[in-house]
This record gives structure tokens, sequence and C-alpha cells, in this order.
């Protein structure tokens, strides 16, 4: 049962590179969901795909791209990367809009 | 300014007492509430949620009290064990925007054994 997939893991970036994280779920899911989590900060949401076909900011969403390439993949993308940046990024799903949410293990970004 | 607050950034407790994690909110909309938890270098997953429209859930040893009145949900854990050491994150879904969800700064738990 893989649920949330996430790639990569960790990963080091120098100011200035791009780079693009991967989520897919294997729920059929409808809604997912790229968050960012900071010390001191909780969850904050950077962008969402309430349906395939459809994205939305979320509260943080400068910086980054995202693209909903079918039902199960949604990617998010750093065209230039900055040390504010550096973050554990979570990719979610749900059945509908903010119901009950499984997340993925994270991605931990440093930009040096 | 924070609309989900979880005052209490850390608690301790004893194994096979009651732990008992705090969260108040501030905006009135909010209609469903969730609570997550969050172990280190893993995704938070979710534990147990509560319409507006009860006071109570019950979930085993999780039980989730709603005061809308007081605008005060609490998360308690009966009896706690040491694998429950975990970040608690408290969410709400505000139903006047879009139900978006709106999440707390989380509470760290520690069971001592």
């Amino acid at each position: 049962n893989a649920g949330v997939t996430q790639t990569p893991k960790f990963q080091v970036l120098k100011t200035g590179q791009s780079m693009t994280l991967q989520c897919a779920q294997d729920m059929n899911h409808n809604s997912m969901y790229w968050y960012r989590q900071d010390p001191g900060m909780g969850l904050r949401l950077i962008y969402y795909s309430a349906s395939e076909g459809t994205t939305d900011k979320g509260e943080v969403p400068n910086g980054y791209n995202v693209s909903r390439l079918n039902k199960r993949e949604f990617s998010l993308r750093l065209e230039s990367a900055a040390p504010s940046q550096t973050s554990v990024y979570f990719c979610a799903s749900t059945p509908g809009m903010n119901t009950e949410a499984f997340f993925g293990q994270g991605t931990r970004l440093t930009v040096v | 300014d924070q609309q989900v607050k979880q005052n209490s950034p850390s608690l301790s407790v004893q194994e096979g007492r009651i732990s008992i994690l705090n969260c108040d909110y501030t905006n009135s909309m909010f209609d469903y509430f969730l609570w997550y938890k969050k172990y280190p270098a893993e995704g938070p997953t979710f534990l147990i949620s509560i319409s507006s429209i009860k006071d109570k859930n019950e979930d085993g040893r999780f039980t989730v009290f709603l005061n809308k009145s007081a605008k005060h949900l609490s998360l308690h854990i009966v009896p706690s064990q040491p694998g429950d050491s975990a970040v608690y994150f408290c969410a709400a879904l505000d139903a006047g925007n879009n139900r978006k969800l709106i999440w707390g700064l989380g509470t760290s738990l520690a069971v001592n054994p």
C-alpha cells in the first residue's frame, strides 16, 4: 500500500538552480496539495489541485509552480531556488477537497 | 494572525496517564476540526476529527471534545503510551472560505516510560 509517494527524500541545491519535486498517489483521490513546513510556522499551503486539470495558489505560492499531470501525479517546481526555500515539503491527497488528508513522507530541501 | 492556536508548544506525560492537548480557534465559520499526528521524518497522519454539530468524538484511546461557545477543542489520549510521542497538529475547515484548511503550529508530546 504505497499511498502518497514523494521523490526525492533529500536534496541540496545551489541558489539559482531549478528542480522538480514529484508526488504520486495510488488512492484515486481527486485533490492534491503541496505544503511546506518550517520551524515555528506549522504547515503552509503552497499550491493545491482540487481536481485533475485544475490548480490554485495557496498561502505561499511565490517562487513555485505546479503541474497536475494526471489524476495520480502532482509536481512542484522551483525555477530558481533561493535559501528562503530551504524547508521540508509535503505532498498530500484527499478524496474530496480538504477531507482527511494522506501525506507523503516529505522532501527535505536545502538551498545553499 | 493565527486562527488556530495551540498554545502549548510541548507537553510531557507519564506513561499510562492522560494526555490533554488543547486547541483554540477564533473563526466562528470553522465547521470541522481534525487532529493529525506527526513523527520525525514522516508526513502527518490523520488521527481523529469532529464536526461542529457534535461535542465529542471517540476512537479507541483518543477522544476529541469540542466546546463551540468557548471556541476550544481538546484531544484526550488515555492511557498514554510511549509510541504516542509525536507532534500533534490541530486543523480546522473554514466553511466561509472555500473550506480552506487552517493549521495550528503543533504541540510536541513526550510520553515518558
